[in-house]
């Protein structure tokens, strides 16, 4: 089955770039999504089809994918970004998510 | 304004069969570009894809626990169900379920969630 990989934990300090990877077998073939989730919350959609933000997302979230690697930017980064954030593509009609990644704002 | 809302028991016993039901507002569940899934969320762990069902009834579950799981709608009661069999402690989770919204062809969003439903399996 598919696998989908990410980096437990990313430190950043406010107001830097925070990235954080998530890698797949030949990712860069598929589209790639992504979740915020902060505790206690439900996840929030912060970029699909590899690069797009949906509305109301702020500007400073942008997403890239290439190769076997899908990468989510955050650029200054605020406290409010501490959060778990999740990536997801879909193999053959299946959904597979990544391990999540916790972002420290430090 | 789209709200899903996920329902079921709190607490449910091991080997018993559990039911979720999602109850969706703002959009229809027969319109093309929807679908509606379900997606849980052990205690401290990571996001688990369950399964998924669409406007034309097209299904599709998790391999690992696809004999353990059934996918249904009511279109008009606006309600999605699943169904898990023979559940487990290792069950124990926030279900969520979510709406898949078919942007653009090859692209489907989770876009948004329901708040979740606390589900613990335990004697």
């Amino acid at each position: 089955s598919y696998e989908l990989t990410q980096p437990p934990s990313v430190s950043v300090s406010p107001g830097q770039t925070a990235s954080i990877t998530c890698s797949g077998d030949k990712l860069g073939d598929k589209y790639v999504y992504w979740y915020q989730q902060k505790p206690g919350q439900s996840p929030v959609l912060v970029i699909f089809q590899d690069d797009k933000r949906p509305s109301g997302i702020p500007e400073r979230f942008s997403g890239s994918n290439s190769g076997n690697t899908a990468t989510l930017t955050i650029s200054g980064t605020q406290a409010m970004d501490e959060a778990d954030y999740y990536c997801q593509t879909w193999d053959s009609r299946t959904v597979v998510f990544g391990g999540g990644t916790k972002l420290t704002v430090l | 304004q789209v709200t899903l809302k996920e329902s079921g028991p709190v607490l449910v016993k091991p080997t018993e069969t559990l039911t979720l039901t999602c109850t969706v507002s703002g959009f229809s569940l027969s319109n093309a570009r929807m679908g509606v899934s379900w997606i849980r969320q052990p205690p401290g762990k990571a996001l688990e894809w369950l399964a998924h069902i669409f406007s034309n009834d097209e299904k599709s579950s998790n391999t690992s626990l696809k004999s353990r799981l059934t996918i249904s709608k009511d279109t008009s009661k606006s309600q999605v169900v699943l169904t898990m069999t023979n559940l487990d402690p290792m069950d124990t989770a926030t279900y969520y379920c979510a709406r898949i919204n078919h942007f653009v062809v090859g692209v489907y969003a989770f876009d948004i969630w329901g708040q979740g439903t606390v589900v613990t399996v335990s004697s």
